[in-house]
């Protein structure tokens, strides 16, 4: 089984609809991050969450929001989608027994909005 | 704040030849590095990571990477390279220290391997 899990992995929608991500893991790691992949722009960072209760921006976070359910839940919600975040999103997970936050990435969940 | 730079975003080569894809990086302070692949349609692995030490790493799948600490670069390299390696690849980097969580990564390079 895999370690990082994302549903849906692929999903089509209107401009203007609620629509959430999710993401579980098994690995035990207290981090975890929402990543969206651009064609040409590599990945950026949205938002991370370093326990349930410490959650934090990244570089791109307007028009996204999170909600940290659990140690191994991390949800991403694009309240009012556009089109122009129609994109690849990635959840990732790390922990901090290491002397660097090596992350782990989920398969993905392709999102366009119409 | 740093940046990875990844000098070819698409590397075409033919099966068994020898490939290396450039990495070059900017911090003010020590950094860890990493490239990340990802195959069609699938997630990003990590293919190897260089933390301290030995300046030549060791990864998965044959591949390995040189920390060049003066020419602030990591290039990726494999010998001789298969069909299966088809994928786009990526640069990253952390700080060393607190901010270690946050991974900024290169635009990727595109390898394509040919028959």
């Amino acid at each position: 089984d895999a370690d990082v899990t994302q549903t849906p992995r692929n999903r089509i929608t209107k401009t203007g609809k609620r629509i959430m991500l999710e993401c579980s893991q098994t690995k035990g790691h207290d981090r975890m991050y929402w990543y969206r992949q651009d064609p040409g722009l590599g990945l950026r960072l949205i938002y991370y969450s370093f326990d349930v209760k410490d959650i934090n921006k990244g570089e791109i976070s307007d028009g996204y929001s999170v909600s940290r359910q659990a140690q191994a839940k991390f949800s991403l919600s694009l309240e009012s989608a556009i089109p122009n975040q129609t994109a690849l999103y990635f959840c990732a997970t790390s922990d901090t027994t290491g002397r660097a936050d090596t992350q782990y990435f989920g398969p993905g969940t392709r999102l366009t909005v119409l | 704040a740093q940046s990875v730079t990844q000098l070819d975003s698409q590397v075409p080569v033919f099966e068994e030849a020898p490939v290396e894809l450039r990495c070059n990086y900017s911090s003010s302070v020590s950094v860890y590095l990493f490239w990340y692949v990802q195959y069609p349609n699938q997630g990003l692995q990590l293919l190897l990571k260089y933390l301290s030490g030995s300046t030549l790493v060791k990864g998965i799948n044959g591949f390995e990477a040189e920390f060049n600490k003066s020419q602030t670069s990591f290039h990726l390299r494999k010998p001789s390279v298969h069909i299966s390696d088809t994928a786009e690849y990526f640069c990253a980097v952390s700080e060393r220290g607190g901010s270690n969580y946050k991974l900024t990564f290169g635009k990727g390079t595109l390898l394509t391997v040919n028959p």
